[in-house]
């Protein structure tokens, strides 16, 4: 079992630099998360998304775009990195029953914008 | 918003009991959940509770859920070194079960 898998793990980028992170999830899960962690700031949501074709802002959207053309990948974006973004990036996925309440991660992006 | 709050750092000695703490704002909150990361991994469950329940326990882990003063603890019997990491406490609310808020985390440190 994959689980959750992100791509790439590592990625040093020069500000004004765009990148994509790729987010896959093999267990037919709806709901989607992308969370960054900061130290001492805890995981904060960036955007999530509860379907296929659907995307919602979280608490730190700014500076970030979401995509999810199909309903196992979630894609996050950074348009013009800044080094403000850089941080570890953490994707998670659950399934929508109330019962199925565990979320699984990924095991991070670490990002490093210079 | 939700606000999910812990102490930010535990020291204990191996074979001692572990008591970490959380509190949270939002009174719909319906699922609370503690999960463990260890250096340079993602997030892994622990254990989490439904809202109506008082306690749950697993193993080693006592969840206490006081819903008056909203205030979660986990407690972690006879702690040993590889239980050392960073727990997170995180609760979703009735609002949808769509988002997760996570606290800070709080760094355990074992010492043998």
């Amino acid at each position: 079992n994959a689980g959750v898998t992100q791509t790439p793990k590592f990625r040093v980028l020069k500000t004004g630099q765009s990148m994509t992170l790729l987010c896959a999830q093999d267990m037919n899960h709806e709901y989607m998360y992308w969370y960054r962690q900061d130290p001492g700031m805890g995981l904060r949501l960036i955007h999530y998304s509860v379907g296929e074709g659907t995307t919602a802002k979280g608490e730190v959207p700014d500076g970030y775009n979401v995509s999810r053309l199909k309903k196992q990948n979630f894609l996050l974006g950074l348009e013009s990195a800044a080094p403000s973004q850089t941080s570890v990036y953490f994707c998670a996925s659950r399934g929508r029953q109330a019962m199925n309440t565990e979320a699984f991660f990924g095991q991070g992006t670490r990002l490093t914008v210079v | 918003g939700e606000d999910v709050e812990q102490s930010l750092f535990l020291s204990v000695r191996e074979g001692d009991s572990s008591v970490i703490n959380c509190t949270y704002t939002d009174s719909s909150s319906t699922y609370l959940y503690w999960y463990k990361q260890e250096p340079g991994a993602g997030l892994q469950l622990l254990t989490y509770i439904f809202s109506n329940m008082d306690m749950k326990q697993d193993q080693r882990l006592t969840v206490l859920l006081n819903k008056k003063d909203k205030h979660l603890s986990l407690r972690i019997a006879d702690t040993q070194t590889g239980d050392s990491a960073i727990y997170f406490c995180a609760e979703t609310s009735n609002s949808g079960y769509s988002t997760l808020t996570f606290g800070k985390g709080t760094m355990l440190l074992v010492s043998p």
